[in-house]
């Protein structure tokens, strides 16, 4: 099966701190994504990348950066934690066989 | 740009009951549809998708949903649903281009004894 592991369950940072969400997949693929859920919204896009050094902006990029120099690995940035980036914040990667598979998710919480 | 949209935040059947959650997708192209589930504190599974083969798609749990291209629509039923079965339920249309996917913004399925 394949995995999408999230490094951190449960977050909790200061407005203003650089924040790093962790996801690594262990399949080799080239896709990965990262989505913002919060309550009556569903899932938003935020930073996708399709290679190795390469990204692009989702549907929501701002206040994000993201980083891929290893091909199992996608990083999610907060460059300056604010309040209301709070929120729950899920990692995927996905193949033509498989599919999306999803992390379980970090749920961040910016005090 | 494709979009979905779900009727209802929350459902609430009885054990036993029909379970009926409704999708309706917007798509310039033939579309990519999937149902996936969230149990409370988990990343998302995905129950079922459509990919232009057969317009009724079976998936785990007993979950089933209908393609209607004349009705842009997407169900999930299952017939009779179970206490396990509550958890929140999202619907999402694949992108072109990267696969990147749109989500609608989820149904809450509650189920009562």
């Amino acid at each position: 099966d394949v995995k999408v592991t999230q490094s951190s369950r449960y977050l909790v940072k200061r407005t203003g701190e650089k924040v790093f969400l962790e996801c690594v997949q262990d399949m080799d693929h080239e896709n990965m994504f990262w989505y913002r859920q919060d309550p009556g919204l569903g899932l938003r896009l935020i930073y996708f990348s399709y290679d190795v050094k390469m990204k692009e902006k989702g549907d929501i990029p701002e206040g994000y950066s993201v980083s891929r120099e290893k091909k199992e690995r996608f990083s999610l940035i907060l460059e300056s934690a604010s309040t209301n980036q709070t929120s729950m914040y899920l990692c995927a990667s996905v193949d033509e066989r498989y599919g999306y598979t999803f992390g379980s998710g970090t749920r961040l919480t910016v005090v | 740009a494709q979009s979905v949209t779900q009727l209802g935040s929350h459902v609430s059947v009885s054990e036993g009951a029909l379970v009926l959650l409704r999708c309706n997708y917007s798509s310039s192209v033939p579309p990519y549809l999937f149902w996936y589930v969230q149990y409370p504190n988990q990343g998302l599974q995905l129950l079922l998708k459509y990919t232009s083969a057969a317009t009724l798609v079976k998936g785990i749990n007993g979950f089933e949903a209908e393609f209607k291209k004349s009705e842009t629509s997407f169900h999930l039923t299952k017939p009779s649903a179970h206490m396990s079965d509550a958890a929140e339920y999202f619907c999402a249309v694949r992108n072109s281009g990267y696969s990147t996917l749109t989500f609608g913004k989820g149904t809450m399925l509650l189920v009562s004894p």
